[in-house]
């Protein structure tokens, strides 16, 4: 199965900065997401990272607040624009190699934003 | 009504208990289900797949009822180390994966 390598693993960060997650597969993937998960709460999808191309993001959240990209079939970074700290969270970065493939995480990124 | 919907507990059952948790999704095109685990502060890592002739590995057994529209995992002879959140996992049409809540369990002594 797929190997990730996320980072960073946290950040401390004042508000209205800006913080990039960046995500390394160990190979290709067909498919990469990018989930927030806060305390107590289950996994939110906030885009699916398309190869090549935009994001396709989910209700409730917008490229301007959270670009994304993916230069490659290995390869995406994820943006907090702006952060407030209502952006405090854990970030995950995952992958699946096929469709019906089950998907596997990156170890997340701890941000808190004071 | 939610996409994917379990029982978040907490389950709080002694060792050597049997415990069985439940998960319904809403979309009938589902295409595949699994079942994740996550310990306190770690990321989700994917305990089992779910098949439909239902699958078993060990100590947990995973069903799938599409009739229904439900899968299951039953862990027997709980262990210490069981206690997480199990997490619940359907890939909809598109094939974007969709998680429940969660089920807390607890083991003790």
């Amino acid at each position: 199965s797929a190997v990730i390598s996320q980072k960073p693993s946290r950040d401390i960060c004042q508000r209205g900065t800006s913080l990039t997650i960046q995500c390394q597969v160990d190979s290709q993937v067909t498919m990469m997401f990018w989930y927030r998960q806060q305390p107590g709460q289950s996994l939110t999808l906030i885009a699916t990272a398309n190869q090549g191309s935009e994001a396709t993001y989910e209700s409730g959240f917008v490229i301007d607040k959270f670009p994304i990209s993916r230069p490659n079939l290995t390869f995406s970074t994820l943006t907090v624009s702006n952060m407030s700290p209502e952006d405090s969270s854990i970030y995950l970065c995952s992958a699946k190699e096929a469709a019906n493939s089950p998907l596997h995480f990156g170890n997340g990124t701890r941000l808190t934003v004071t | 009504r939610k996409e994917v919907e379990q029982d978040p507990g907490p389950f709080n059952v002694p060792e050597g208990a049997t415990v069985a948790f439940n998960c319904t999704y809403s979309n009938s095109a589902s295409q595949s289900f699994f079942w994740y685990r996550q310990d306190c502060r770690k990321e989700p890592k994917l305990l089992m797949s779910v098949y439909s002739s239902g699958n078993e590995d060990g100590r947990f057994t995973a069903q799938l009822n599409r009739a229904s529209q439900y899968i299951s995992l039953l862990i027997r002879d709980s262990k210490l180390s069981d206690s997480a959140t199990y997490l619940c996992v359907v890939n909809g049409g598109s094939y974007i994966p969709t998680f429940g809540r969660g089920t807390s369990l607890i083991v003790h002594p």
